[in-house]
């Protein structure tokens, strides 16, 4: 059963500040990680994607991604209080039967405080 | 604009009904997905299709089944609604490239009395 997990939070920072999110997964052979957006009530939303090693920004938005350390984050710099949501991690690989399935992790709440 | 819609935001059915939920995508996509969501239990994934008439199971599928019949919808049936099916239901679609991201749908809230 392949894994991800992150960070339940509550991750509070103060408006302004950079948060920073972290994920790490279990399956070696994971080709794409995602970073998806939820606020309360709501459906995900992608924010930032990344496939190589290194660092991929996106205006607020970096996504870093370790695959040696099996790791991938995503910081937020100049928190708002609009980035208030459940972020979740997201890695693609193929399953046992070959077809590509994307396994989620249970997300983290951040909460960015004015 | 991409777009995937589902037939119901909120729902309510009795326990032993058989309950359908609709998801319709207008991307031309190959691969769909059905996953419930829990608190504390995150994105489970029930069943998915990468092509008409095609289907796979996901982590979950006991008490579901699953149709395609056409490329833009994807159906998800509780054959005997339990409480335990109590849950945030989202469709998903991606192109078959599978590296792509998913697009979901807005969710439907489904209760079971």
């Amino acid at each position: 059963q392949k894994e991800v997990e992150q960070n339940s939070g509550p991750l509070s920072v103060p408006e302004g500040a950079i948060a920073s999110l972290n994920c790490t997964y279990s399956d070696r052979g994971s080709q794409s990680f995602f970073w998806y957006r939820q606020y309360s009530g709501k459906s995900p939303e992608l924010i930032m994607f990344i496939y190589s090693n290194g660092d991929k920004e996106d205006g607020r938005f970096t996504a870093q991604l370790n695959k040696a350390s099996q790791y991938v984050s995503l910081l937020i710099r100049d928190s708002q209080p609009s980035d208030s949501a459940t972020y979740l991690c997201a890695v693609g690989g193929y399953s046992g039967a070959g077809s590509y399935q994307l396994t989620f992790g249970k997300g983290t709440k951040l909460s960015v405080i004015p | 604009d991409v777009k995937v819609t589902q037939s119901s935001r909120y729902l309510v059915k009795r326990t032993g009904e058989k309950v359908f939920l609709e998801c319709v995508q207008d991307m031309d996509h190959e691969n769909m997905f059905w996953y419930r969501q829990d608190p504390g239990l995150g994105l489970r994934l029930i069943y998915f299709s990468y092509d008409v008439k095609m289907k796979e199971k996901g982590d979950i599928p006991e008490g579901y089944s699953v149709s395609r019949e056409k490329k833009e919808r994807f159906s998800l049936i509780l054959e005997s609604a339990s409480t335990n099916q109590t849950s945030m239901y989202l469709c998903a679609s991606s192109s078959r490239s599978g590296v792509d991201e998913q697009f979901f749908g807005p969710g439907t809230r489904l209760t079971v009395l």
